[in-house]
C-alpha cells in the first residue's frame, strides 16, 4: 500500500542552519505530495505542497522537489529561526482514495 | 471562515469505558475526515465522509468504534468501550471538493487519555 518514511528525529540545529528533511514514498498512481508542520499546541497547517513530477513547493522559506525518479519530497530551508522549532509531517494524497498518508513525523528545535 | 471545530479539547478516561468527540466542519465542506494521531506516529484514517455517507471506514476498528454525520454537517466519533491503547489525539478535517486532498483543514483535535 501507500506509504511515507521519513527522516527520523528529533533533529536540533542552531538559528541560521541550513535544514533538510528527508522524505520518501511509495505509492500507485501518481499522488500529490505535502508538508503538514504542527507548532506546539496548535493543529496540523499546510506548509507547502506539490501536484505533479518535477514541482517545487515554496512557503515561508521552505522548498520541496517532487522528483518522481527518487520518489522523494525532501524539505529544505536555507536559515532556520527559532520560530521554526515544531513538528513536520510528509504525507502523500492518494489518488482516488482522496486521502492523505503520514508520515511519523520529525520534531526540529531550533536554538537560538 | 471559522475553522474546523473540536471539542472537548482533551478527555481522561478510564478502560473500557466509553467517549465521544464532536467535529463541525468548515461551512460548505462536503467532505469530512476523522484522523488518530498516536504519540510519535503521523494521523491514520480512521473513517471518511462525503455528505453523510461513508467513503472509506477499511481502518475504524469497528467493534469498538462509531462515526455518524448524519445531515451531512457536524459529525460524531464514538468509541465504546475504550482501550489503553486508544490514548491519542484525533483529529478531524474537512475538505469542499471531492478528490482534493489539497484542500483540507485540520482542526486543533482532541487529545484523549485512557487510564
Amino acid at each position: 500500500g501507500d506509504s511515507v518514511t521519513q527522516m527520523e528525529g528529533p533533529v536540533t540545529l542552531s538559528e541560521e542552519a541550513f535544514l533538510t528533511i528527508n522524505c520518501t514514498y511509495t505509492a500507485t498512481g501518481y499522488p500529490s505530495l505535502f508538508w503538514y508542520v504542527q507548532y506546539p499546541g496548535e493543529g496540523l497547517q499546510l506548509l507547502l505542497k506539490a501536484t505533479k513530477a518535477d514541482d517545487k513547493g515554496s512557503n515561508k522559506g521552505f522548498e520541496a522537489t517532487y522528483r518522481k525518479e527518487t520518489t522523494s519530497f525532501h524539505l529544505e530551508k536555507g536559515s532556520v529561526q527559532v520560530s521554526d522549532s515544531a513538528v513536520y509531517f510528509c504525507a502523500l494524497g492518494t489518488q482516488g482514495a482522496q486521502k492523505l498518508v503520514f508520515g511519523q513525523g520529525t520534531r526540529l528545535t531550533i536554538n537560538p | 471562515e471559522a475553522g474546523v471545530a473540536q471539542s472537548p479539547r482533551y478527555k481522561i478516561i478510564e478502560k473500557r469505558q466509553s467517549v465521544a468527540f464532536w467535529c463541525n466542519p468548515i461551512s460548505g465542506h462536503a467532505t469530512l475526515y476523522w484522523y488518530q494521531q498516536i504519540l510519535g506516529q503521523g494521523p491514520k484514517l480512521l473513517i471518511q465522509f462525503q455528505n453523510n455517507g461513508v467513503v472509506d471506514d477499511s481502518q475504524l476498528p469497528k467493534d469498538r468504534f462509531s462515526a455518524e454525520r448524519l445531515k451531512g454537517v457536524d459529525s460524531t466519533l464514538k468509541i465504546q468501550p475504550a482501550k489503553l491503547e486508544d490514548s491519542a489525539v484525533y483529529l478531524c478535517a474537512s475538505s469542499p471538493l471531492r478528490g482534493r486532498t489539497d484542500g483540507y483543514t485540520f482542526g486543533s483535535g482532541t487529545r484523549l487519555t485512557v487510564v
